[in-house]
C-alpha cells in the first residue's frame, strides 16, 4: 500500500461547480502538505502549501488538512475550464527532503 | 524568470541505446530531484542530491540508471542500456531544503520513448 492514496478520477464537472479533491495518507510523521497542478504535457507546479492541520485559502482555492483523520482536501470554487488539469497531492515530514506524491486526480471542467 | 530547464524535451531511441537527460536547476537551489512519471505508477522519485552529493537513489534501477551532478548548474540522468519499459516522462525538480523549505520546482520534463 502506498503511503499516499488519491483517486485518479477522471472527475468531470460543469463550469462554476465547486470541486473537492482529496488524499489520504498513512504516515503520521507528515507535516507539510502541498497540492500541485499539472497541465497536459507540462511539469507539475505548486498550487497550495500548508503546514500541519487547518485551512488555507488563496483566491478560489482552499486547502484543508485533517491530521487526526490523515486526510487532506483541495476545494476549487467557481471552477473554470482553465482549471482542467491533473491535481497531485504531496507531503513530507518535518525533516525530509523527498516529497511523497499521490498519483493525481484528473479534473475536467466543461463550459 | 527563474525556472528549471531540461534537455532534450523529447527523445525517441531504440532498445539498447544509451540515453542522457540533462537538467539545469534554479540558481541558488541546492537540492535536485529526478522523477519518472507514467500513467500506471504516477510520479516516482528516482534519486536526489543535496549540495551535489547523492542523498538517495533507492528508487532507481541500479544496473542501468545512473545520476550525477558534475557541477551546481548541471544534473544528468543516464540510462544504459535503455529498454522499452523505460518509456516515460522524466522530470527534474529543484528546491532549497527540507520541511518548510521543501517546495520543489519542476522542469518541463523529457518525454522518452524506447522502441
Amino acid at each position: 500500500q502506498k503511503e499516499v492514496e488519491q483517486d485518479p478520477g477522471p472527475l468531470s464537472v460543469p463550469e462554476g461547480a465547486i470541486v473537492s479533491l482529496n488524499c489520504t495518507y498513512s504516515n503520521s510523521a507528515f507535516q507539510y502538505f502541498m497540492w500541485y497542478r499539472q497541465y497536459s504535457r507540462k511539469g507539475p507546479e505548486l498550487l497550495m502549501y500548508t503546514y500541519s492541520s487547518g485551512n488555507k485559502e488563496d483566491g478560489r482555492f482552499t486547502a484543508q488538512v485533517d491530521k487526526s483523520s490523515k486526510y487532506i482536501s483541495l476545494f476549487i470554487r467557481d471552477s473554470q475550464p482553465s482549471d482542467s488539469a491533473t491535481y497531485l497531492c504531496a507531503m513530507t515530514p518535518n525533516s525530509g527532503y523527498a516529497l511523497n506524491f499521490g498519483k493525481g486526480t484528473s479534473l475536467l471542467v466543461t463550459p | 524568470d527563474a525556472r528549471v530547464t531540461q534537455t532534450p524535451r523529447h527523445k525517441v531511441t531504440e532498445m539498447g541505446q544509451e540515453v542522457t537527460m540533462r537538467c539545469q536547476p534554479i540558481l541558488g537551489h541546492n537540492t535536485v530531484f529526478w522523477y519518472r512519471q507514467t500513467m500506471m505508477q504516477g510520479l516516482e522519485l528516482l534519486a536526489y542530491f543535496r549540495n551535489r552529493a547523492p542523498l538517495d537513489d533507492s528508487g532507481m534501477p541500479k544496473d542501468r540508471f545512473s545520476a550525477e551532478m558534475p557541477d551546481a548548474t548541471l544534473a544528468t540522468l543516464k540510462i544504459q542500456p535503455s529498454e522499452p519499459r523505460d518509456s516515460a516522462v522524466y522530470f527534474c525538480a529543484s528546491g532549497r531544503g527540507q520541511g518548510r523549505d521543501n517546495e520543489q520546482f519542476f522542469g518541463p520534463g523529457t518525454r522518452l520513448t524506447v522502441l
